[in-house]
């Protein structure tokens, strides 16, 4: 019940393109659904989160896509860049205090 | 302001060996968790401190790891008899209450990344 799935493991996208990472979780508990991104020897970055109470978040090209009902959220960056290319990890938590658990991660490459 | 900092960078032990990796979290906050994160995977939980006590030590994954964080700030993660399979990297973050909507955030450290030969 702690785990959460994340797809595609690798994704490869255009420059300009739409970039799409799935995630799925099973505890109902989970209230805090962060995204991070990490370039290799770099610890991880926030990059958005969201909270059950809303369908959609959108900072800039990242956007985050809840769906309570289904236990699933993605991110999706709009008009990827080369710069994107990194590992992106979903995460959730109980809240404040609490350990994220993290998916396994997704390797996006951009093309240029 | 400064970052979650973490030292060494690297380390590289032998089998058997003991060895201490430190994390510096942000000024002012309260809550420090270690996570280990092995290649090509996500984080996982190690630790979790709020102020000077252990709030969660679920995620250890022996009596061979142990942490402190004896004034409330900087910790020590510290691995007795090293082996092999302890190799990966060991990240810190830490978080605070107070900061209007980012309560739950978690900002990690650069890592450590530990080699056990």
């Amino acid at each position: 019940q702690q785990q959460v799935k994340q797809s595609p493991q690798s994704l490869i996208v255009q420059k300009g393109g739409i970039s799409i990472i799935n995630c799925a979780y099973e505890n109902t508990a989970f209230d805090y659904f962060p995204w991070y991104q990490q370039f290799p020897g770099k610890g991880p970055a926030l990059l958005i989160a969201i909270r059950p109470d809303v369908s959609e978040k959108k900072e800039g090209r990242f956007t985050i896509s809840f769906n309570k009902s289904a236990k699933q959220f993605s991110l999706h960056i709009m008009d990827s860049q080369p710069g994107d290319s990194a590992t992106y990890f979903c995460a959730a938590s109980k809240g404040y205090g609490q350990n994220f658990v993290f998916g396994p991660g997704t390797r996006l490459s951009v093309l240029p | 302001g400064a970052g979650v900092s973490q030292t060494p960078s690297n380390k590289v032990t032998e089998k058997g060996k003991y060895v201490e990796l430190r994390c510096d979290p942000i000024s002012g906050h309260t809550a420090l968790y270690w996570y280990r994160q092995s290649l090509g995977q996500g984080p996982e939980f190690l630790i979790y401190f709020q102020g000077t006590g252990a709030a969660d030590d679920s995620g250890l994954p022996n009596d061979r790891f142990f942490a402190v964080r004896p004034e409330g700030s900087v910790s020590t993660l510290k691995i007795q008899r090293t082996e092999r399979g302890d190799s990966a990297v060991y990240l810190c973050a830490s978080s605070s209450p107070g900061l209007a909507g980012s309560t739950d955030t978690q900002y990690f450290g650069p890592g450590t990344r530990l080699t056990v030969l």
